[in-house]
């Protein structure tokens, strides 16, 4: 079965340094999203692509975070710097497009721990 | 905007016992999804149920069932039989008919007891 790949699973780093997470979505889903669960709280999402395109960056903090998906494919998540506040389990998830629903589906997250 | 909100921060369940997760949810709009999703002990995230605002009739799932009270906003979860591989932590989301973003609650850890 399909699923959503993530890496790395677990990131640890000092604040003012530089992070990167990567996406590999389920093949064909031209829907990516990129959330923020903070511990104890629901997921957020932070950046949704359709296909290479920003569809919502709202709640993207985009003076330190950036996202990208250059092929329509994959995805990498960027903080530069990273702060004591952005510990927190990212989530990607994708989706097929077109019709009223299309189920998203949940990779296994990068939890970032910012020391 | 809308919001979900869950109060009940954990629960605790007997083994093949019954369970119901509660939800409310604010919303100006008529038409909507709203999903209950499970996410494991260091697993991804899964939906359990799905239940579109138009139906009248609740949604279920084999063991999952909802009471979904369109008046009162009022979307709780209720899981017959449980089983230890119900421990999870339970959320509440929302979606607008035709936007993909989803709204979700802060969660509702589970835990089965053997």
């Amino acid at each position: 079965e399909a699923e959503v790949a993530q890496s790395p699973r677990y990131k640890i780093t000092e604040k003012s340094q530089a992070v990167a997470f990567w996406c590999d979505p389920i093949s064909g889903h031209a829907t990516l999203y990129w959330y923020r669960q903070i511990l104890g709280q629901g997921p957020e999402l932070l950046v949704q692509f359709q296909d290479e395109s920003v569809v919502d960056d709202s709640q993207l903090p985009k003076d330190r975070f950036s996202a990208e998906r250059l092929k329509g494919v994959d995805s990498t998540l960027k903080i530069q710097p990273a702060e004591l506040g952005d510990s927190a389990m990212y989530l990607c998830a994708s989706s097929r497009t077109g019709g009223s629903y299309n189920e998203q589906f949940f990779g296994p997250g990068t939890r970032l721990t910012v020391l | 905007a809308q919001t979900v909100t869950q109060s009940q921060p954990e629960m605790s369940v007997q083994e093949a016992e019954t369970v119901t997760l509660s939800c409310t949810y604010d919303t100006s709009e008529n038409n909507y999804y709203l999903f209950w999703y499970k996410q494991p002990p260091s697993r991804q995230m899964i939906l359990v149920i799905r239940q579109e605002a138009y139906k009248q009739q609740n949604a279920t799932e084999n063991r999952f069932s909802v009471n979904f009270q369109k008046a009162a906003k009022s979307f709780s979860l209720k899981i017959s039989d449980s089983q230890l591989g119900d421990t999870a932590m339970y959320f509440c989301a929302f979606m607008n008919l035709g936007v993909s973003k989803l709204t979700f609650g802060k969660g509702i850890t589970l835990s089965v007891r053997p």
